[in-house]
């Protein structure tokens, strides 16, 4: 099963406007990672957030953690056609004993038109 | 250096047979992970592996699923007994140590798309 939900399910936006992708996820976690996948194929990991950061940055990325009401946003600042991808939150969730598998939400799809 | 490739990167079959899907992580990695992705959803915790033992086991769907790790590097995963809800993408990860808590970034190969015809 999925561990959370991302809103929105789909997103179309005009090259050079941001993008912000939401997710909410069910139990306490170890850190959330942010995902993009091409074409439903392979996935490039973009950035991780730990449990205790509230924020972080990676180029034209921006992601903020609110642990308290279980919910991560990533923000793609003046965003690219090449941006147009399935972009995934995944948690690593603390209960875990064995690893540290990651439970993904259900994507958002975003498309960036030129 | 060379990334996670994963064999066949497309696999047609029909139901009630037996299927191969191969992985080859990063060389060093010892955490290998498989997931399965389904059209329209994101992707699933199948099983992981710490080295060459199957250390959580616990998303395989049900027993006509395994996965070996023999020499602690190559995974393969079986499916026995195909059905048709078998089809999607599986994808394989690799991480340099893996285990609980850790940080570690899982470094995600192109995926073998199954179909089960």
């Amino acid at each position: 099963s999925q561990q959370g939900e991302e809103d929105p399910q789909a997103l179309s936006i005009q090259e050079g406007e941001n993008a912000t992708m939401n997710c909410s996820y069910k139990t306490s976690i170890n850190n959330l990672q942010w995902y993009r996948q091409n074409s439903g194929r392979g996935l490039v990991h973009l950035i991780l957030i730990r449990s205790n950061e509230r924020e972080k940055h990676s180029g034209r990325l921006r992601v903020t953690l609110d642990t308290s009401k279980k919910s991560s946003s990533l923000l793609i600042t003046a965003s690219r056609a090449a941006d147009t991808a399935s972009y995934f939150c995944a948690t690593d969730q603390d209960w875990n004993n064995a690893g540290n598998m990651l439970t993904f939400g259900g994507g958002t799809r975003l498309m960036v038109k030129p | 250096g060379a990334g996670v490739s994963q064999t066949p990167s497309n696999k047609v079959t029909e139901k009630g047979k037996y299927v191969e899907l191969r992985c080859d992580p990063i060389s060093g990695h010892t955490a290998l992970y498989w997931y399965r992705q389904s059209l329209g959803q994101g992707p699933e915790f199948l099983i992981y592996f710490q080295g060459t033992g199957a250390a959580d086991d616990s998303g395989l769907p049900n027993d006509r699923f395994f996965a070996v790790r023999p020499e602690g590097s190559v995974s393969t995963l079986k499916i026995q007994r195909t059905e048709r809800g078998d089809s999607a993408v599986y994808l394989c990860a690799s991480s340099p140590k893996g285990g609980r808590a850790s940080t570690d970034t899982q470094y995600f190969g192109p995926g073998t798309r199954l179909t089960v015809l």
